[in-house]
C-alpha cells in the first residue's frame, strides 16, 4: 500500500526567509501525481500546487515550487519570501494513476512564520 | 459563492444521538468525498461518489451512511454517535479522479459530549 511521510513534525522560517518542507512516499506504481495542500488556523484546506509524475519538469506556482526527484521518492516544498500568511499546517498527497484511487495525506508539517 | 459549502460548521451532541452533516458543491464536478481529520490533524478518506454512485468505501463503521441525491450533493448521516467520533469532518469535490486536486469545503467539527 502507498504511504506518505513528513518527517518534519514542526518548522519554523523568518518572514522573507525560505523555507522547504519535506515529503516522501511510497509506491511501486510508475504513474502518479503529487499535491502540497495547506491548512492555515480557519481549517480550510487548500490547494498549493500538484505534480505529474510523468513530468520532470518542478512544478511552479508563484513562491511555491516542488522538488520532485522521481527515484528517490520524494516531492518536498520549497517556500520563497515567506509570509506571515504561510503559516499553516502543510500536507503532502499522492494519489496513484489508477481511476478514482483515493488520495493519500501524510501527517503534516506545521509550519510557523516569525516576523 | 462558496465552492463546497458544508452544514453545520460546528455540531455538540450527546453519546447515542443521531446526527447530519450536509455537502453541496456548485463547482459542476461529478465526484465527492467524504474525509475525516482526527485530533492528530491526520486525514483520512471516508466515502466518495462519482455521478451519485459510491466508488469508494474504506473501512468505517456502519453507524455512517453516505447518501448523494444528485451529483452535486453529498450528505453524511451518522448514527449512535460514540466519543470516538468527534472530529473534524471535510466535504470535498473534483472533477473525474481528481487528477488536478480536490476543492475542500470549511469541515464540519463534531463534538460528542
Amino acid at each position: 500500500a502507498q504511504t506518505v511521510t513528513q518527517s518534519q513534525p514542526e518548522m519554523s522560517v523568518q518572514e522573507a526567509e525560505t523555507v522547504t518542507l519535506s515529503c516522501t512516499y511510497d509506491t511501486s506504481e510508475s504513474d502518479y501525481y503529487l499535491f502540497w495542500y495547506k491548512q492555515p488556523p480557519s481549517r480550510q484546506m487548500i490547494l498549493v500546487i500538484r505534480q505529474e509524475a510523468y513530468k520532470q519538469q518542478n512544478a511552479t506556482e508563484n513562491r511555491f515550487s516542488v522538488n520532485f526527484q522521481k527515484a528517490a521518492k520524494s516531492f518536498s516544498l520549497k517556500i520563497s519570501d515567506s509570509q506571515l500568511g504561510d503559516a499553516a499546517m502543510y500536507f503532502c498527497a499522492y494519489k496513484g494513476g489508477t481511476s478514482y484511487d483515493k488520495v493519500i495525506f501524510g501527517p503534516g508539517t506545521s509550519l510557523s512564520v516569525i516576523p | 459563492d462558496t465552492a463546497v459549502s458544508q452544514t453545520p460548521k460546528y455540531l455538540v451532541t450527546q453519546m447515542g444521538n443521531d446526527k447530519s452533516i450536509k455537502c453541496e458543491q456548485n463547482l459542476g464536478h461529478d465526484t465527492m468525498y467524504w474525509y475525516k481529520q482526527d485530533s492528530k490533524k491526520f486525514l483520512k478518506i471516508m466515502f466518495s461518489y462519482n455521478n451519485k454512485e459510491l466508488i469508494i468505501n474504506e473501512t468505517v463503521p456502519n453507524r455512517f451512511s453516505p447518501k448523494s441525491p444528485d451529483k452535486a450533493h453529498l450528505n453524511l448521516h451518522i448514527n449512535s454517535l460514540e466519543l470516538g467520533d468527534s472530529a473534524v469532518y471535510f466535504c470535498a469535490s473534483s472533477q473525474g479522479s481528481g487528477i488536478y486536486g480536490y476543492t475542500f469545503g470549511s469541515g464540519t467539527r463534531l463534538t460528542v459530549v
